[in-house]
């Protein structure tokens, strides 16, 4: 069965810090992956996905990047991290080239930056 | 672009009643999937029901089942018998299929609706 890791489940970083965020899947090959916002406990957001190695979609401007450095495994990063940048992140994952399955997603970080 | 609009922030529901969570949505489109998440206080997402646009017939799973009115671009979740586990933010959320477009899968929430269960 498929299973997504996402790690850390919280974190705390001073204003200006770097951020790297992990997410693996296993279990599948050649994933849809995505990375989600949420602000305020309110509604998602996406802010990138990423249908192969390599392959990155920005969906809003913003201080993050992020890296798909092999099939499974995608990463969130910053260079310098905002007030603005906390929430809580979430990863997900859909099959690739199927239409009618939902999004799984990792358990979340959060992200408080002080 | 599509839009998922959850119009009520807050439900609440004595425990063995029935409610309903409304969902509404916007889209040129005629095929696209429906979907409704809960998110407990852990805050994983887990994925409650699911609805295919070309289906007429509502989804049901168990005490969860949904009214998906096409033609006015709504989409209800219905919970019956209410439990105490079922205390959460419900989303709503809608996607295109992947096949043949740019969607990649790609998901729209709604903000959200955060039931609470009274014993």
């Amino acid at each position: 069965s498929q299973t997504i890791h996402q790690w850390p489940a919280t974190l705390v970083q001073p204003v200006g810090s770097p951020l790297s965020l992990e997410c693996t899947v296993e279990g599948t090959s050649n994933p849809n992956l995505y990375w989600y916002r949420q602000a305020a406990g309110r509604g998602l957001q996406l802010l990138f996905y990423s249908v192969g190695i390599g392959q990155i979609s920005s969906e809003v401007p913003q201080n993050l990047s992020a890296s798909r450095p092999q099939d499974r495994q995608f990463i969130l990063s910053s260079k310098k991290l905002l007030l603005s940048d906390s929430g809580f992140y979430l990863c997900a994952w859909t099959l690739n080239l199927t239409s009618n399955t939902e999004a799984f997603f990792g358990q979340g970080t959060r992200l408080t930056v002080v | 672009a599509q839009t998922v609009t959850q119009s009520q922030p807050e439900m609440s529901v004595q425990e063995a009643e029935t409610v309903t969570l409304s969902c509404t949505y916007d889209t040129s489109e005629s095929d696209y999937y429906l979907f409704w998440y809960k998110q407990p206080p852990s805050r994983q997402m887990i994925l409650v029901i699911r609805q295919e646009a070309y289906k007429q017939q509502n989804a049901t799973e168990n005490r969860f089942s949904v009214n998906f009115q096409k033609a006015a671009k709504s989409f209800s979740l219905k919970i019956s018998d209410s439990q105490l586990g079922d205390a959460a933010m419900y989303f709503c959320a809608y996607r295109i299929p992947n096949a043949g477009g740019t969607s990649y899968g790609k998901l729209t929430f709604g903000q959200g609706t955060i039931l609470t269960v009274h014993p």
